[in-house]
């Protein structure tokens, strides 16, 4: 069965400074998707970043970046110069590479953000 | 880009009545949703998978006869929480996946609704 574990259920970060959410993950399969997801206080699910397990290249969007390790099976979130809008859940998922396929959740790591 | 709506964004009912949420795919059609369940501070649970044109797939755990789902159409699911009680309550989010949109097939996506909260009083 696949599971998804995040350890840190609340951190927090200076403005302006980076932060690193840690994600770990179990699974069998060799060919599946994993992302991290944010849950502002609206509750709507916002993707922040998608990471294919079949690339060896980390992804990056704009401030947001992964350090992908398939071997490891761990999956963190950087954010870099943070944001008072960063603070939020912040949600680690992993899907298998198949159509129509659901999502399984860590725990969620709620993000704080200092000005 | 595609979007998922979801009614009400907010119900309260008395217990042992029912409620129906209906979630939406506005601009693709979607022949799978998801509904999960998030409790406070939690995270989302998957409760089953619904299909259009036949059975629900439910989760383990999750009572089919007090969580009836309806696919009714490739843009519509509905959730009926039946003789709802105050341990119902909780916020309802319904995911879709596009599927085969425009010409591409789309394996990497799904489109979360906005989510409706439920409290039974």
């Amino acid at each position: 069965a696949q599971t998804v574990t995040q350890s840190q259920p609340e951190m927090s970060v200076q403005e302006a400074e980076t932060v690193t959410l840690s994600c770990t993950y179990d699974t069998s399969e060799s060919d599946y998707y994993l992302f991290w997801y944010k849950q502002p206080p609206s509750r709507q699910m916002i993707l922040v970043i998608r990471q294919e397990a079949y690339k060896q290249q980390n992804a990056t969007e704009n401030r947001f970046s992964v350090n992908f390790q398939k071997a490891a099976k761990s999956f963190s979130l950087k954010i870099s110069d943070s944001q008072l809008g960063d603070a939020a859940m912040y949600f680690c998922a992993y899907r298998r590479r198949v159509l129509f396929n659901k999502f399984y959740f860590g725990s969620g790591t709620k993000l704080n953000v200092k000005p | 880009g595609a979007v998922v709506s979801q009614h009400p964004s907010w119900v309260i009912c008395k217990s042992g009545t029912s409620v129906k949420i209906e979630c939406r795919s506005l601009d693709f059609q979607a022949t799978t949703m998801f509904w999960y369940r998030q409790f406070p501070k939690q995270s989302l649970m998957l409760m089953a998978t619904s299909n259009e044109g036949s059975k629900a797939t439910y989760e383990q755990g999750v009572e089919k006869d007090k969580f009836l789902i309806n696919h009714a159409s490739l843009t519509l699911s509905t959730l009926t929480v039946t003789s709802a009680h105050p341990e119902d309550s909780s916020f309802y989010i319904c995911s879709a996946p596009p599927g085969l949109a425009g010409g591409r097939m789309y394996t990497d996506t799904q489109y979360f609704g906005p989510g409706t909260r439920l409290t039974v009083l």
